[in-house]
């Protein structure tokens, strides 16, 4: 996804919190998704934020968005191993019939 | 709750043959999307449909097509496959369009090998 950037690799120990970054270059993006994808397996909806808020938290997940910087980060509470995972950023532009464009992924390793 | 089916789950081709990979939405969708990941890529979208007509189009090649049938489950139908089409096929699915969509389910995928 040429317009959506994620750093590739985060490694965290088990009980940490983990902090997956995500920038964006289109701010007229109406919604941007955390997507979830265990290894052979499918995407996997995690959360998702509409642009008019800056703040989401669901259980363990917490979703920020800095609109003015373009910037939406995803954070797991105490981070389980069960947690290792790719995790995509996407974007839906504004005008969009609704397909997203997405990041490289993130690929987050647990450590016991 | 239901998922987005798609089948098969795998599927083996050889180069020059012709593929169709299914996709059957959650129950009340009327969006299918279809989208192509490399190994190591992020998924790209090939098109998408809503309420059978074609909604939007991405980097689909000319040798594939697909449609919406009446049921809502779409098909993504490959000619002359190259050994570049080897990837993993997802289909997704929403409720609605544009700004008041749903946010995409998407499948468990179709791993297409061509060898």
């Amino acid at each position: 996804g040429e317009d959506v950037e994620q750093s590739l690799f985060l490694s965290v120990r088990e009980g940490d919190s983990s902090v997956i970054n995500c920038t964006y270059t289109d701010s007229s993006s109406t919604y941007l998704y955390w997507y979830k994808q265990e290894p052979g397996a499918g995407l996997q909806l995690l959360t998702y934020i509409f642009s008019n808020m800056d703040m989401k938290q669901d259980q363990r997940l917490t979703v920020l968005l800095n609109k003015k910087d373009k910037h939406l980060s995803l954070r797991i509470a105490d981070t389980q191993t069960g947690d290792s995972a790719i995790y995509f950023c996407a974007e839906r532009k504004k005008g969009s019939q609704g397909n997203l464009i997405f990041g490289k992924g993130t690929k987050l390793s647990v450590k016991p | 709750a239901a998922g987005v089916i798609q089948s098969p789950r795998h599927l083996i081709k050889e180069k020059r043959e012709t593929a169709t990979l299914k996709c059957y939405p959650i129950p009340r969708h009327d969006t299918v999307y279809w989208y192509q990941q490399g190994p190591g890529q992020d998924p790209q979208f090939l098109i998408s449909f809503y309420e059978k007509m074609q909604s939007d189009k991405g980097s689909i090649p000319d040798r594939f097509s697909a449609q919406q049938f009446s049921d809502y489950h779409s098909e993504l139908n490959m000619s002359s496959l190259e050994l570049g089409d080897s990837a993993l096929y997802f289909c997704a699915s929403s409720r609605g369009q544009g700004i008041n969509n749903s946010p995409l389910h998407f499948g468990n995928g179709t791993r297409l090998t061509v060898t």
